[in-house]
């Protein structure tokens, strides 16, 4: 079964540096989506794509954070000069169309030291 | 935000048994709502859904019942197996003008089948 992954499974970074977070979507799917989770949180919308450019994002998702299509399979989370509260599981999720199901990868768990 | 509430954060039921994990909404625009299985260092793995014109929507061991006068849904598992020990989370989405439709989530329910 078509699956979403996501690079690297554990990334662990110095605060002030910046990480870039890699996912492959299922490969007929249009929309993608970056959520994250904070350790004893919720799961948290950050942002939508769809179409090549951003549909939707969250008053989380602020200058710090990109997100980029670079070619037909990546979809990438850029986070730049990263804090502390920045450490998550960080998930990506992608769907095919209207009234389907998002379709989570196995996420990647951001460390900020 | 507690637009969707998990209300318990944990259930045990026996193996053979019935189990009910249940959700509450505020947000009336929500209009598609989806049960999600997390096991330990995975991701939320898709169960069943059900749109609003719905009110029941079954597949295999899984129902999802929605209650829209009342803002609830409930996820049943019957029979109950020891592999459906995980935390189950309820979201919930609503036509944005870009429909993306985001998911919200609850804050989960760790279910735990006993042998």
């Amino acid at each position: 079964e078509p699956e979403v992954t996501q690079t690297p499974s554990h990334q662990v970074t110095q605060m002030g540096q910046e990480v870039i977070l890699r996912c492959v979507p299922i490969s007929n799917h249009l929309y993608f989506y970056w959520y994250r989770q904070i350790l004893g949180q919720k799961v948290e919308f950050l942002v939508s794509f769809y179409n090549n450019e951003i549909s939707e994002k969250s008053e989380i998702f602020d200058d710090q954070f990109s997100v980029e299509r670079p070619d037909g399979s990546n979809f990438t989370l850029k986070i730049r000069s990263t804090k502390l509260e920045d450490s998550a599981m960080y998930f990506c999720a992608s769907r095919v169309q209207e009234n389907q199901p998002q379709h989570f990868g196995d996420g990647t768990r951001l460390s900020i030291l | 935000d507690q637009q969707v509430k998990q209300n318990s954060p944990s259930l045990s039921v026996q193996e053979g048994r019935i189990s009910i994990l249940n959700c509450d909404y505020t947000n009336s625009m929500f209009d598609y709502f989806l049960w999600y299985k997390k096991y330990p260092a995975e991701g939320p793995t898709f169960l069943i859904s059900i749109s609003s014109i719905k009110d029941k929507n079954e597949d295999g061991r899984f129902t999802v019942f929605l209650n829209k006068s009342a803002k609830h849904l409930s996820l049943h598992i019957v029979p109950s197996q020891p592999g459906d020990s995980a935390v189950y989370f309820c979201a919930a989405s609503v036509i944005s003008s870009g429909s993306a439709r985001q998911l919200t989530f609850g804050s989960g329910t760790q279910l735990t089948v006993l042998p």
